[in-house]
């Protein structure tokens, strides 16, 4: 099993710009996570989806911040237009229903630095 | 809503010394409980879960930790740390009733030294 999958890993922008952060989840999990981690802030949940649906978006920061989840095996965090406090490690994780409900396997993150 | 408190923000441990990290949650109803870890530069990994029958849950790398129902606790313990234990462990929970996200802990920084 190949994993959460992120890109970039790495993301360097200025400030102003449009950015946008990829994750593939492990197939035939049917849910979605997208988390923000800083040193002042910790592990923040910004978003999941189930079954392709937004279910709870509450911890999305700011207008700036969009996701999608076209199909189950896709989703992107975009961030329009990018600010210096965006500045973060984005993570990705995705779970199953079915099984070990609530479980979460996490990809291995996307280090995004605004200039 | 539930919520998660981790006592610790850092603990400095010498190699051999024996570690208990503090969890206590806040949730009326019955719940799930992990325990995360995050070695430096790297992604949130499994350490051990506990959803229900015995207590006393064993996980990976000699790791264990209690749920004691009484006390909303779910400390995580180790009897003897190694100088690769050094990173960051999160506590996490969710309810068990319908499906809800998980809520981590603010994390603890171990270091361990050699």
């Amino acid at each position: 099993d190949a994993g959460v999958i992120q890109s970039p890993r790495h993301e360097v922008t200025e400030m102003g710009q449009e950015v946008t952060l990829r994750c593939k989840p492990i197939s035939g999990h049917n849910s979605l996570f997208w988390y923000r981690q800083t040193m002042m802030r910790g592990l923040e949940l910004l978003i999941y989806f189930n079954n392709n649906v937004p279910i709870d978006d509450s911890g999305m920061p700011e207008d700036r911040f969009s996701a999608k989840m076209p199909n189950a095996s896709f989703s992107t965090l975009k961030i329009q237009p990018s600010e210096p406090r965006d500045s973060a490690v984005y993570f990705c994780a995705s779970s199953t229903t079915s099984g070990s409900p609530h479980e979460q396997y996490f990809g291995p993150g996307t280090r995004l630095t605004v200039t | 809503a539930q919520s998660v408190s981790q006592h610790n923000h850092h603990v400095i441990l010498s190699e051999a010394a024996s570690l208990e990290l503090g969890c206590n949650y806040s949730y009326g109803g019955t719940v799930n409980l992990f325990w995360y870890v995050q070695y430096p530069g790297q992604h949130l990994q499994l350490l051990l879960k506990y959803f229900s029958g015995d207590p006393l849950v064993k996980g990976i790398k000699g790791f264990e930790a209690e749920f004691i129902k009484s006390k909303f606790s779910f400390n995580l313990r180790k009897p003897s740390v190694q100088w690769s234990d050094t990173a960051e462990y999160f506590c996490a929970v969710n309810a068990k009733s319908g499906y809800s996200t998980l809520t981590f802990g603010k994390g603890t920084m171990l270091l361990v030294s050699p």
